[in-house]
């Protein structure tokens, strides 16, 4: 596609149960960024990906959280056994690489609301 | 530890005046930097990054940004604000070179008033 797609753009879900949230980069993008904005703060790094290389996972939040990606492709970040303080924005954007430092095209966010 | 920070949670700036938003980062090795926007409702944009060269850069929607690497800092500028410029921004920096990750501010909101 044209742009990075998240889906569901809205979901809300129970206390306790799991969700996944899917990232499609734009095609050709090796990298990959999720990324979470709870309201009216700044944007809190989750996990990296980079092409074939083990993923930097320093940024999420718990064991409750974990996120695959196949090949170059989609990722999906997986929330297991929601609470109230998972509910934000959930941003995945994606860069080229390829030599060349690249900006990131963000997605346009999965609100998740967690009641 | 990598960091990007802002100092101020918002500027508010009169219509016509210049505008200035503060970034000061600190990482090991030479820092590749960025700007972004987030308008209300709307997903984040980039404005501009610097990797190499000319300190002073140049970027979407007449803004610009200043490297200074004495003092660590990359502020975004704009030499005439406009009401439609009040927006959520965010500074960045990508580490580790070109393939490496990229963390950011906390974000400054922009106010500007006509």
């Amino acid at each position: 596609g044209a742009g990075v797609s998240q889906s569901p753009s809205n979901k809300v879900t129970e206390k306790g149960k799991d969700v996944e949230l899917r990232c499609d980069p734009i095609s050709g993008h090796t990298a990959l960024y999720w990324y979470r904005q709870r309201l009216g703060q700044g944007l809190e790094f989750l996990i990296y990906f980079q092409g074939n290389s083990a993923p930097d996972k320093s940024g999420l939040p718990s064991d409750r959280f974990s996120a695959e990606r196949t090949g170059e492709s989609v990722s999906t970040l997986t929330i297991q056994r929601t609470q109230q303080e998972d509910s934000a924005v959930y941003l995945c954007a994606s860069s080229l690489v390829a030599g060349a430092v690249a900006e990131a095209f963000f997605g346009q966010g999965t609100r998740l609301t967690v009641v | 530890a990598q960091s990007v920070a802002q100092p101020e949670d918002q500027v508010n700036v009169a219509e016509g005046n210049p505008l200035t938003v503060k970034c000061t980062y600190s990482v090991s090795g030479n820092p590749y930097l960025f700007w972004y926007v987030q308008y209300p409702n709307r997903g984040l944009q980039f404005l501009l990054k610097y990797i190499t060269g000319d300190n002073l850069v140049k970027g979407s929607y007449g803004f610009e940004a200043e490297f200074n690497k004495s003092q660590t800092s990359f502020h975004l500028k704009k030499p005439s604000a406009l009401v439609s410029d009040s927006a959520l921004y965010f500074c960045a920096v990508k580490y580790g070179g070109s393939q490496g990750n990229l963390i950011f501010g906390k974000g400054t909101k922009l106010s500007v008033k006509p």
